[in-house]
């Protein structure tokens, strides 16, 4: 098994464009998320979707949206990167309902935004 | 809201030696899951060890165990005969189990631990 999956490892941007960043999981997990890193702080959380079909809000959702687009995948788009957005991106999955809370985590996309 | 603190930016051990990174937090609630994850220099969040708050026994995987005082909102790691290999920054982790914002983590800020040979 692969685990959680995440493309691109790295991009750069100019500030206005777009592009979205993929994550896949091969675990049957219901629950997947994104969450971002910066300099000296711990993971943030952006979106996430508890189950195929549904999304919610995390700490820090402006200029991001996410889609869901089956149980496996969970994608996250920036429609007009900001020099702000600029950080490292995780996606993780967990099977929520059962006693093992535990997310795992891909590698992580660095993102830089000029 | 959650709140998780982690007083130590930076700690260093000996190898084989042993040291604690501390944790703690602000909750309200009564039924929660604390975690330790490590981030090598590879950035791979790697999951270390899980409590569960209805648990009173400590956690322990391997090497690695925790001291978890539940009154005290204390979360500390304790890491037995320091590797090379457990340089990392270690970030100990919050999970709520209902309401709004459940199953969500909320994370400090994170202890950078270096193992000295």
């Amino acid at each position: 098994n692969a685990g959680v999956t995440q493309t691109p490892k790295f991009q750069v941007l100019k500030t206005g464009q777009s592009m979205t960043l993929q994550c896949a999981q091969d675990m049957n997990h219901n629950s997947m998320y994104w969450y971002r890193q910066d300099p000296g702080m711990g993971l943030r959380l952006i979106y996430y979707s508890a189950s195929e079909g549904t999304t919610d809000k995390g700490e820090v959702p402006n200029g991001y949206n996410v889609s869901r687009l089956n149980k496996r995948e969970f994608s996250l788009r920036l429609e007009s990167a900001a020099p702000s957005q600029t950080s490292v991106y995780f996606c993780a999955s967990s099977e929520t309902g059962l006693e093992s809370e535990t997310q795992y985590f891909g590698p992580g996309t660095r993102l830089l935004v000029l | 809201a959650q709140t998780v603190t982690q007083s130590q930016p930076e700690m260093s051990v000996q190898e084989a030696e042993t040291v604690t990174l501390s944790c703690t937090y602000d909750t309200s609630e009564s039924n929660y899951y604390l975690f330790w994850y490590k981030q090598p220099p590879s950035r791979q969040m790697i999951l270390v060890i899980r409590q569960e708050a209805y648990k009173q026994q400590n956690a322990t995987e391997n090497r690695f165990s925790v001291n978890f005082q539940k009154a005290a909102k204390s979360f500390s790691l304790k890491i037995s005969d320091s590797q090379l290999g457990d340089t990392a920054m270690y970030f100990c982790a919050f999970m709520k189990l209902s309401g709004a914002g459940s199953y969500q983590l909320t994370f400090g800020k994170g202890t950078k631990l270096s193992v000295i040979p």
